[in-house]
């Protein structure tokens, strides 16, 4: 089974930054473009931004861009979003996903 | 693009069939000839999972009871019978029109 795992989530301050990291296993990561979906809490879902396979392709959705970074690390099997200068509005369950793979999605808390 | 999903909820009873509807502003046909709308499921408590990828293809591990169809504008995700583990939120997804890629508001299923 594949395994999609998130971390790095927290809460923090308005204007504050974090770090999410996704860790896959059993998956050939290399082989996918990967997103970041999230989710405020009661609402529906957000894509958030994409990477392609060798990063030389990245998008953002435009309430993120310029704020939020996604990279990754093949030989790691690792997919990154650096978040900086955070809303309250960023406020959800991130989650790191492959379309047919979803993790489980780690919380990020915006708040004063 | 804009997704809407019709309804945003439905309460049925174990056996009953269902129905949601998912509309785009916009024809989801892309120039390579495929439809890239998609199906997810959200379980109360759980990480979204597709069930239907480009309209109609079922993902595995997905029962034969869901089955998607549609065409350019307007879709349809229908379950012949429902059963408990249906309980929870569907979404449609668009890949078309990319970035970014624009989900549904989402349709509660609950069992009455």
């Amino acid at each position: 089974e594949v395994y999609l795992v998130e971390s790095g989530g927290g809460l923090v301050q308005p204007g504050g930054s974090l770090r999410l990291s996704c860790a896959a296993s059993r998956f050939m990561f290399s082989d996918y473009r990967l997103s970041w979906v999230r989710q405020a809490p009661g609402k529906g879902l957000e894509w958030v931004g994409c990477i392609n396979k060798d990063a030389s392709e990245i998008d953002y959705v435009d309430s993120v861009k310029g704020r939020f970074t996604i990279f990754r690390d093949n030989a790691k099997s690792l997919l990154y979003l650096q978040m900086n200068n955070l809303r309250v509005e960023d406020t959800a369950v991130y989650y790191c996903v492959a379309w047919d793979y979803w993790g489980q999605g780690t919380l990020v808390a915006v708040s004063s | 693009v804009v997704m809407t999903q019709s309804p945003l909820s439905l309460s049925l009873t174990l056996g009953q069939p269902a129905s949601i509807s998912c509309r785009s502003n916009q024809s989801l046909l892309s120039s390579d000839g495929n439809t890239y709308l998609h199906w997810f499921q959200q379980r109360p408590g759980q990480s979204p999972r597709r069930l239907i990828d480009k309209v109609s293809n079922r993902d595995s591990r997905v029962p034969d009871r869901f089955s998607g169809s549609g065409s350019g504008t307007d879709f349809t995700l229908r379950i012949s019978r429902v059963e408990a583990d249906d309980v929870g939120v569907y979404y449609c997804m668009q890949e078309t029109h990319w970035p970014p890629y624009t989900f549904g508001q989402g349709t509660k299923l609950e069992i009455k």
